[in-house]
């Protein structure tokens, strides 16, 4: 039930930019993509709910391609406080709708 | 910053033992989790409750049981520690389903047996 996320770990010059994706094994009804610093609880980036949206945060963006049961989450021109661990989170369809799973996680590194 | 507390927050106990984490919201969420969290594996789904009284098993439930007797609370029990279960225990609440919206999460328990 986990998704799955690649790569496992980016490391980057700042304004460099990255992309994490995620893919599942069901249909999906939303996505979600969190980032958690060290010690620190998981925090939310952002939601998406329908196939081939689009969302932006910042410099930091994500599609959802539904048919594909994929996301991608794109960070553009990196800056140190992105470093992180970024999961995506996702929520099935029909008598999975409000099981949230999460993937392993990206550990995203970010050097001056 | 969402209203939601767990404690303790941190915990150690002996192998055998039981122990239960205690998360309570003041959001009046429907949806709440309980999540495991150790290297490699991510956020793993333990348990999760859609209303009062009504949960379901996730991914990793063996040796796990919970209770939500009211909205605002929802209780992760370990019958009988084992080592395997040393881990940061996160709980989450959201209104996903409905809408679906963000999960909060609290700041975590860490809990370790010996």
């Amino acid at each position: 039930q986990q998704p799955v996320q690649s790569p496992q770990a980016v490391i980057l010059r700042e304004g460099e930019d990255a992309v994490i994706n995620c893919s599942s094994s069901k249909a999906l009804y939303s996505v979600h993509w969190y980032r958690q610093k060290h010690g620190e609880a998981p925090v939310f980036l952002m939601i998406l709910l329908k196939g081939g949206e689009q969302k932006g945060h910042e410099k930091i963006s994500a599609s959802f391609n539904e048919k594909k049961q994929q996301s991608s989450l794109y960070l553009t021109a990196s800056q140190l406080s992105y470093s992180g661990t970024y999961f995506c989170g996702t929520e099935g369809r029909g008598s999975t709708l409000g099981r949230l799973y999460f993937g392993r996680g990206t550990q995203l590194t970010v050097w001056p | 910053d969402a209203g939601i507390t767990q404690s303790p927050r941190h915990k150690v106990t002996e192998t055998g033992t039981p122990v239960t984490l205690r998360c309570h919201q003041t959001e009046n969420h429907r949806y709440m989790y309980w999540y495991r969290q150790d290297p490699g594996h991510g956020l793993r789904l333990i348990h999760y409750s859609y209303g009062v009284k009504d949960t379901d098993k996730g991914e990793v439930s063996d040796g796990y049981s919970v209770s939500r007797s009211k909205t605002e609370d929802f209780l992760l029990t370990l019958e009988s520690a084992t080592s395997s279960q040393t881990s940061v225990y996160f709980c989450a609440i959201s209104e996903l389903g409905q809408g679906s919206t963000e999960a909060f999460f609290g700041q975590g328990t860490r809990l370790t047996v010996v």
